[in-house]
């Protein structure tokens, strides 16, 4: 299957501090990326969509300012945690839709936040 | 709406046994697509099976095979002959063939199969 990768896989912070998270597809193309966000033991949320050359959709109750996304070329898109708090540790899964077939995604390995 | 339930929050196994995990959906679509996703310990979401809401066809692939019944909007999916790493949270999702792309999923079932 097709490949996405994702940077950094773990990352700790101080409160305040802002945080980006790089998402990309490795041997494909990708016009389309999303953003999830998962607690302990639950089950994936999308956050938002992201085209390549466009602004990104965000789902309700996903701050904008809070989570910034860009996707500047078709095979890299990154998420900014700003002025990031303890309430944002979580894991965020970037994937990626192209590869083997328009509709399916390609996951990355997720990468884990930890603020103090 | 698009919504996936997979009832089942947690199933244990002893290797070798056999085990269903179910998967429930509801959609309006005509077109959509249905999706099955591993995740184990290490997080990361592993792609396992997509079918067309067109091709009902059960499919088998080694030890793993999916039963699609739009009669009753189930996707389920049975491990045949367990093993300790088949030990992982699974996800069924569904995409609406509308605008392909966003997943919808289900709340996962976590399977331990023990030695």
């Amino acid at each position: 299957g097709a490949v996405v990768s994702q940077h950094p896989s773990r990352v700790i912070c101080k409160s305040g501090t802002s945080v980006k998270i790089e998402c990309r597809s490795l041997d494909f193309q990708a016009t389309t990326m999303f953003w999830y966000r998962q607690f302990p033991k639950q089950s994936l949320m999308l956050m938002a969509t992201s085209n390549e050359g466009s602004k990104a959709t965000y789902e309700q109750g996903v701050e904008k300012d809070k989570f910034l996304i860009n996707h500047a070329s078709l095979t890299l898109s990154t998420l900014t945690v700003t002025s990031a708090h303890p309430e944002d540790s979580s894991f965020y899964i970037c994937s990626a839709r192209g590869g083997g077939g328009a509709d399916t995604q390609y996951f990355g390995p997720g990468t884990r936040l930890t603020v103090l | 709406a698009q919504k996936v339930t997979q009832a089942q929050t947690e199933i244990s196994v002893v290797e070798k046994e056999d085990v269903t995990l179910d998967c429930v959906y509801e959609t309006r679509d005509t077109t959509y697509y249905l999706f099955w996703y591993k995740q184990p310990p290490s997080g990361e979401l592993v792609f396992l099976i997509r079918r067309n809401s067109f091709d009902e066809q059960n499919e088998i692939s080694g030890r793993y095979s999916w039963n699609f019944q739009k009669s009753t909007s189930s996707f389920n999916f049975t491990i045949t002959a367990s093993q300790v790493v088949d030990s992982a949270v699974y996800f069924c999702a569904l995409a609406r063939g509308s605008t392909l792309g966003r997943l919808y999923f289900g709340r996962g079932t976590q399977l331990t199969v023990w030695p």
